[in-house]
């Protein structure tokens, strides 16, 4: 069965630096997605990426974020100066077409904000 | 806006106890309704799935109906298993903006 594939699993880094998540969708969806989990709370919506743009970011989601699918195939998401509250897991998600039979989602990539 | 109210946690359950979680949604639209677990150490995977009023969701004995008349979507489990302890979210989607909107997650334990 087709996954989303995100790297690395867990990733620890200091405060003010950047980090890339990377995900790569199934290859025949579409529609991308960052969701991510802070350890004990709810599952949160980041950003949808749709036809090499950004659909719809949350509150969340504020300069120090940013995403890209720079080759067709992977699907990241940037943070420019981490913050400790940016600790959490990180799930990214694709979808084949807007009628939304669900998501895939990626196994997640922990990051650690030290 | 969306959002989904669940059962909170933790569940703790004897091996072949029937399992129920409660889920309720207000959606603007008219979502399609998710459940997902999460088992330890995991991401997140679809458990089942209704798109429209009256469907039944299910897969590996697990199954919710969506009543849209009462707005739930209630998870259900005749005989659990000790590997079916996980966390559980509800989770909808609508037809207008199509992200998630999950439910806080339920901790369920199984004890053999």
């Amino acid at each position: 069965e087709p996954e989303v594939t995100q790297t690395p699993s867990h990733q620890v880094t200091q405060m003010g630096q950047e980090v890339i998540l990377r995900c790569v969708p199934i290859s025949n969806h579409l529609y991308f997605y960052w969701y991510r989990q802070i350890l004990g709370q709810k599952v949160e919506f980041l950003v949808s990426f749709y036809n090499n743009e950004i659909s719809e970011k949350s509150e969340i989601f504020d300069d120090q974020f940013s995403v890209e699918r720079p080759d067709g195939s992977n699907f990241t998401l940037k943070i420019r100066s981490t913050k400790l509250e940016d600790s959490a897991m990180y799930f990214c998600a694709s979808s084949g077409d807007r009628e939304s039979y669900g998501y895939t989602f990626g196994s997640g990539t922990r990051l650690t904000v030290v | 806006g969306n959002s989904v109210t669940q059962m909170e946690g933790p569940v703790t359950l004897s091996e072949e106890a029937f399992l129920t979680i409660n889920c309720t949604y207000t959606a603007t639209g008219y979502p399609s309704l998710f459940w997902y677990v999460q088992y330890p150490g995991e991401g997140l995977q679809l458990l089942l799935k209704a798109t429209k009023a009256d469907d039944k969701g299910s897969n590996k004995g697990f199954e919710a109906t969506y009543r849209k008349e009462t707005t739930s979507f209630h998870l259900e489990k005749g005989s659990v298993q000790v590997s079916d302890s996980a966390v559980y979210f509800c989770a909808l989607s609508d037809r207008v903006d199509y992200k998630l909107s999950f439910g806080a997650g339920t901790t369920v334990t199984v004890r053999a």
